[in-house]
């Protein structure tokens, strides 16, 4: 069956590190997306991704970074981890037509120490 | 950028009570998707609404799409505590983006 996978689902960094976070999907989506999710705020779109190649920045950008280089994998970099970046943070796929309905990772817990 | 309201944040009912949330935006929706999300889950897609008016349902939940396609609710009958989770409703963009809405927590007491 397709699915969707994210490693590691915890982890624990200390401030200035960088950390990437790994996303994987099988579903052959074009498109994915990287979100965070604090209490209070919902789901906020970090950055995404129609194909290979393209990216875009979502509302929270500052200090992350993603690649696209092929149609499986979004890998999420925190180029020098803050303790405001402590959060879980959902990757997510969908079709490049029709509904749009995503389908979301098992999320990854980050703490920055 | 596109915004959309839900309310209420936080929903405590009895079990067996009925339970609605909103979505409101100031513009009009191209299409309406709902997710649920279990207390340490993930996200997962209920239902896209894409007809003004539409109202769709799935066993005791029901889903409507306001007349002027700026507001939408998800309405649960006689809730369970099966029912527990954060509901979001979410507005599409033409190429797949989501925005999502902050999300009503329902609480079910046993």
């Amino acid at each position: 069956d397709a699915e969707i996978t994210q490693s590691p689902r915890h982890k624990i960094t200390e401030t200035g590190r960088q950390v990437t976070l790994a996303c994987h999907q099988t579903w052959n989506h074009n498109n994915m997306f990287w979100y965070r999710q604090d209490l209070g705020h919902g789901l906020r779109l970090i950055h995404y991704s129609y194909g290979v190649q393209d990216t875009n920045k979502g509302e929270v950008s500052d200090g992350y970074s993603v690649s696209r280089s092929n149609t499986e994998d979004l890998p999420l970099t925190l180029e020098s981890a803050a303790s405001s970046q402590t959060s879980v943070y959902f990757c997510a796929s969908s079709e490049s037509y029709g509904g749009y309905e995503q389908y979301f990772g098992p999320g990854t817990r980050l703490t920055v120490t | 950028g596109q915004q959309v309201m839900q309310i209420p944040q936080y929903q405590h009912v009895q079990e067996g009570e009925d339970f609605t949330t909103y979505c409101n935006s100031s513009t009009t929706l191209s299409n309406i998707q709902w997710y649920k999300q279990r207390p340490g889950g993930h996200p997962v897609f209920l239902i896209q609404l894409v007809k003004s008016g539409e109202v769709k349902k799935q066993k005791r939940l029901t889903f409507q799409f306001g007349e002027a396609k700026k507001n939408s609710s998800l309405h649960i009958t006689a809730t369970q505590t099966t029912d527990v989770g954060t509901y979001f409703c979410c507005l599409g963009s033409t190429l797949g983006r989501l925005y999502f809405g902050r999300g009503t927590q329902l609480t079910v007491w046993p």
